[in-house]
């Protein structure tokens, strides 16, 4: 059962633009982790965010865990065609159980 | 080092077999998880080891599945009398930790297709 709702399920966008992933429940997670995932590859921890409204930058890339925590978002900057990908979140409940979203495939052309 | 390994990589058997996934975790990672993915979506939680104890088996679909990690290293997951909606990406992750919120290192999976 996923808990965690992510938007938009699809995103193509065009090289240099911008754009934000939600990631949505009705929990409260400890944790919170962004992973990319490519083709053929298993899933690649981006951050990790802990603290309600706590902000991360990864390069061009910016995280935030919401203040109640039960939400996060993701934006890119200036996107590039290695950012294509799929993009998950997932909250940690207690001590060791990852609940995953559903997902959001972004595919940046040239 | 050694990443995640598992075996098969591709396995195709009949409905009615019973299939057994290998997990390899990277050498002392102490969590080990199970997890099964559908194409373009998150995986999905299976079971949680933490060293040769089984923690949690809460998203274990029925009792076709289990699963094992007698000595804390290696882990087999067991599916008995396939089906054909047991087809998916099955996915193993190891931690070097047993505190959530740490990285998790995934293996390139095993595709299971149920004919």
């Amino acid at each position: 059962t996923q808990l965690l709702e992510q938007s938009p399920q699809f995103l193509s966008i065009q090289e240099g633009e911008n754009l934000t992933v939600y990631c949505n429940s009705s929990s409260v997670f400890s944790s919170l982790q962004w992973y990319r995932q490519e083709p053929g590859e298993g899933p690649v921890l981006l951050v990790t965010v802990v603290t309600g409204g706590e902000v991360k930058k990864l390069k061009r890339l910016t995280f935030q865990f919401g203040d109640a925590r039960k939400d996060s978002s993701l934006h890119i900057t200036a996107a590039q065609p290695g950012d294509t990908g799929l993009y998950l979140c997932a909250g940690v409940r207690g001590t060791y159980k990852y609940i995953f979203g559903t997902g959001t495939r972004l595919k940046v052309l040239a | 080092g050694a990443g995640v390994s598992q075996s098969p990589r591709y396995k195709v058997t009949k409905r009615g077999q019973d299939v057994a996934l290998r997990c390899d975790p990277i050498s002392g990672h102490v969590s080990l998880y199970w997890y099964r993915q559908a194409l373009g979506q998150g995986p999905e939680f299976l079971t949680y080891f933490n060293y040769e104890a089984q923690q949690d088996k809460s998203g274990l679909p029925n009792d076709r599945f289990s699963a094992e990690r007698p000595e804390g290293s290696i882990s087999t997951l067991t599916i008995q009398r396939t089906e054909q909606r047991d087809s998916a990406m099955y996915r193993c992750a190891s931690s070097y930790t047993t505190s959530g919120g740490y990285e998790q290192f995934f293996g390139p999976g095993t595709r299971l297709t149920v004919l």
